[in-house]
């Protein structure tokens, strides 16, 4: 069964820095791939997905994120973090026909 | 165009006690899902549909039943509610793939969420 691993359930930057938030999958088949936001007390949004056109997908607000097929990785990366970038970020994975598989989500604290 | 819509937005129970969360979308969407999410647990599947009349277990079913009646309604049941339930409920849809041939993998377009606590 497919599983999604986000290393760090919180990460702590600096507004203006770079934000990497880590997401691995495990699957031998590269399976779909999305990172959705969750601002507080709201669902969850979608940033960005993969579907194998490109390795590397542009998002929503200046994220963006790279597949690395021999990783198995799909991290997610901003040039200059925003105060209005904290949020909760969930890496998800397809399995099977149209189920998604979450990893456990990373809290991304931006400080001024 | 209201999206997804969940009712209600936050429930307290007792323990024993049934209650229905409803989930609504207007998209014509052909997929729906339930979703709980606790604290460093991320999202898990509940229950989820293919369609109308049509429904399957994903990765938590136990103490839950779903309903889907109508294509744009989805409805978890809590029948008798236990403590380990409370979470935050989350309902999402999503087109089916023959409809974006270009996007073989719809994304899911999610609800604002029910916060159900049982004392």
């Amino acid at each position: 069964a497919q599983s999604v691993t986000q290393l760090g359930s919180h990460v702590s930057v600096s507004e203006g820095a770079l934000v990497l938030l880590r997401c691995n999958y495990s699957s031998s088949v590269p399976p779909y791939l999305f990172w959705y936001v969750q601002y507080p007390n709201q669902g969850l949004q979608l940033l960005l997905k993969y579907t194998s056109a490109a390795t590397l997908v542009k998002g929503i607000n200046g994220f963006e994120a790279e597949f690395k097929k021999s990783e198995t990785s799909f991290h997610l990366t901003k040039p200059s973090a925003h105060m209005s970038d904290a949020a909760e970020y969930f890496c998800a994975a397809s399995e099977g026909f149209q189920k998604l598989v979450f990893g456990t989500g990373t809290r991304l604290l931006v400080s001024p | 165009n209201a999206g997804v819509t969940q009712t209600p937005k936050f429930r307290v129970l007792k323990t024993g006690q049934s209650m229905t969360l409803l989930c609504a979308q207007d998209m014509n969407h052909e997929y729906m899902y339930w979703y709980r999410q606790d604290p460093g647990m991320g999202l898990r599947l509940i229950h989820y549909s293919v369609g109308e009349g049509t429904t399957a277990k994903g990765e938590v079913p136990d103490g839950y039943n779903v309903s889907r009646l109508k294509k744009q309604n989805f409805l978890l049941g809590l029948e008798s509610a236990a403590p380990s339930q409370t979470s935050v409920y989350f309902c999402a849809s999503s087109h089916y793939p023959g409809d974006q041939p270009r996007s073989p993998y719809n994304e899911q377009f999610f609800g604002p969420g029910t916060r159900l606590t049982v004392l």
